[in-house]
C-alpha cells in the first residue's frame, strides 16, 4: 500500500487552464502539506492543513487553493495556469516530527 | 539571507572515499534538523535526524552545532548508490509538525567507480 499517493504523476496543460492535483495518505497523520520544487530544484512549502484547518499559507498566489475534504486528503487546485507554474509538486504528511512524501506530480504548462 | 544554505556541488568522489558536507541555517529558533536524500526525479526521503550530541547510522554520521547554526553530514566508505542530492532541512519555530520543513537547495553528490 502506498502511504502518500498523488495523482496524476504527470500533467501537461495549456496556459489559462484550471487543473487539480489529488493527494491521499493512509498513515492516519494529522497534518498534510503541499511543496513545490521549481526548475532550480528548490523545494518550498506552499500549504499545510491540520484537521481541515489551513495553518501555513506562504506567499503563494491565490490562484492556488488547497482543498481538504477529510483528514486523509489534501487536493491542490490551480486556476489560470501560467508558464511559471511548471514544477514538481509534492504532497507530504506528518504526525509531528517525521514526514512522508508522495512521489510528486510533474506539471508542465505550455 | 537564505534560511538554509548549502554548497550545491557537485561533489565528485571516488568510490570508497569519505565525503563531508554541511549547511548553515539562519533562524536560531529552529527546533529540529534533518538530512533528506533525493534521487533524480524522485521524492525526498529521510536519511537521518540530526542531534547536538551527534548521531551515527551505519556509514553516515550527522552533527549539529547550535551555537554556530551549522549542520554536517559525513559519509564513510562511499558507495555508488550514495549518488544523490542531499538536502539539509530544518523545522520551525515551535518545533511542531504543522510548521513544515524548510529545505536547503541540496548538495549534489556523485560517486565515481
Amino acid at each position: 500500500d502506498t502511504a502518500v499517493s498523488q495523482t496524476p504523476k504527470y500533467l501537461v496543460t495549456q496556459m489559462g487552464n484550471d487543473k487539480s492535483i489529488k493527494c491521499e495518505q493512509n498513515l492516519g497523520h494529522d497534518t498534510m502539506y503541499w511543496y513545490k520544487q521549481d526548475s532550480k530544484k528548490f523545494l518550498k512549502i506552499m500549504f499545510s492543513y491540520n484537521n481541515k484547518e489551513l495553518i501555513i499559507n506562504e506567499t503563494v498566489p491565490n490562484r492556488f487553493s488547497p482543498k481538504s475534504p477529510d483528514k486523509a486528503h489534501l487536493n491542490l487546485h490551480i486556476n489560470s495556469l501560467e508558464l511559471g507554474d511548471s514544477a514538481v509538486y509534492f504532497c507530504a504528511s506528518s504526525p509531528g516530527r517525521s514526514y512522508t512524501f508522495g512521489s510528486g506530480t510533474r506539471l508542465t504548462v505550455v | 539571507r537564505k534560511e538554509v544554505e548549502q554548497d550545491p556541488g557537485p561533489f565528485n568522489v571516488p568510490e570508497g572515499a569519505t565525503v563531508a558536507f554541511n549547511c548553515t541555517y539562519s533562524n536560531s529558533a529552529s527546533q529540529s534538523f534533518f538530512w533528506y536524500r533525493q534521487d533524480c526525479r524522485k521524492e525526498p526521503k529521510l536519511l537521518m535526524s540530526v542531534y547536538s550530541s551527534g548521531n551515527e547510522d551505519g556509514r553516515f554520521t550527522a552533527q549539529l552545532n547550535r551555537a554556530s547554526q551549522y549542520i554536517s553530514l559525513l559519509i564513510r566508505d562511499s558507495k555508488l548508490s550514495d549518488s544523490a542530492t542531499y538536502l539539509c532541512v530544518v523545522t520551525g519555530y515551535s518545533g511542531g509538525g504543522a510548521d513544515g520543513l524548510t529545505f536547503g537547495k541540496g548538495t549534489h553528490l556523485i560517486i565515481q567507480p
